[in-house]
């Protein structure tokens, strides 16, 4: 079955250590998200990529990074510099182009910083 | 800027009817989205519109006014799995935007009694 895979499900951090989220999907979407949710927030956006070896920084990117060396995957780094990292981490993708834009999520990863 | 509102927290019995309100004030408009999340889920998709009127999707519905930035969820039949926060998602169209860039309002928790 075609879908999102993120990993880890549940991440512990101290402060200034750097952790990477992982995202995988195998739904042959050009266009991937890393979105960030917090309590009584709505999504909010990072980064983006609409095609291998490209992405673009969303509202809230400052303190982290992203790659897109392949189509399938889209991971996350949150470094030391994120003032405030606890949070609800959302990986997407969709089809990319003209399409409706509609987004397929995958499971999510919570990221608590001790 | 963009922005979407809507209401935070709303409440009603197994077997009736609830609207979940949504407005928007975007940069132009590619589409409206309604997103359903139980707690510590994925969103997953209900319902797109980008022309005025209402779709029905079983015991969903979704209604547009692009006129008036306004759009509303209506469930009918409620039931106890229906307890879940619904997100209201709009796509812009702004230059050079892609079309899977969305923003989210802050998300309805509807709770349904027995």
């Amino acid at each position: 079955d075609g879908g999102i895979t993120q990993s880890p499900k549940y991440l512990f951090r101290k402060e200034g250590q750097n952790v990477t989220l992982s995202c995988e999907q195998n739904l042959n979407h050009d266009a991937m998200y890393w979105y960030r949710q917090d309590p009584g927030q709505g999504l909010r956006l990072i980064y983006y990529s609409q095609i291998v070896n490209d992405f673009q920084k969303g509202d809230i990117a400052e303190g982290y990074s992203v790659s897109r060396e392949k189509k399938e995957s889209f991971p996350l780094t949150v470094t030391s510099a994120q003032k405030n990292p606890t949070a609800f981490y959302l990986c997407a993708s969709s089809i990319g182009g003209r399409n409706t834009g509609e987004l397929f999520f995958g499971e999510g990863s919570r990221l608590t910083v001790l | 800027g963009q922005n979407i509102d809507q209401p935070t927290e709303m409440t009603a019995t197994e077997g009736a009817i609830v609207q979940i309100n949504c407005t928007y004030q975007t940069s132009g408009f590619n589409g409206l989205f309604w997103y359903q999340q139980h707690a510590g889920e994925a969103p997953t998709f209900l319902s797109y519109n980008v022309l005025d009127g209402l779709e029905e999707k079983g015991r969903f519905s979704s209604f547009l006014s692009r006129s008036k930035g306004y759009s509303y969820l209506l469930l009918k039949e409620l039931q106890m799995k229906d307890s879940a926060s619904y997100l209201c998602a709009v796509s812009p169209a702004d230059r050079g935007s892609t079309l899977g860039r969305l923003y989210f309002g802050r998300g309805t928790q509807l709770t349904v009694w027995p």
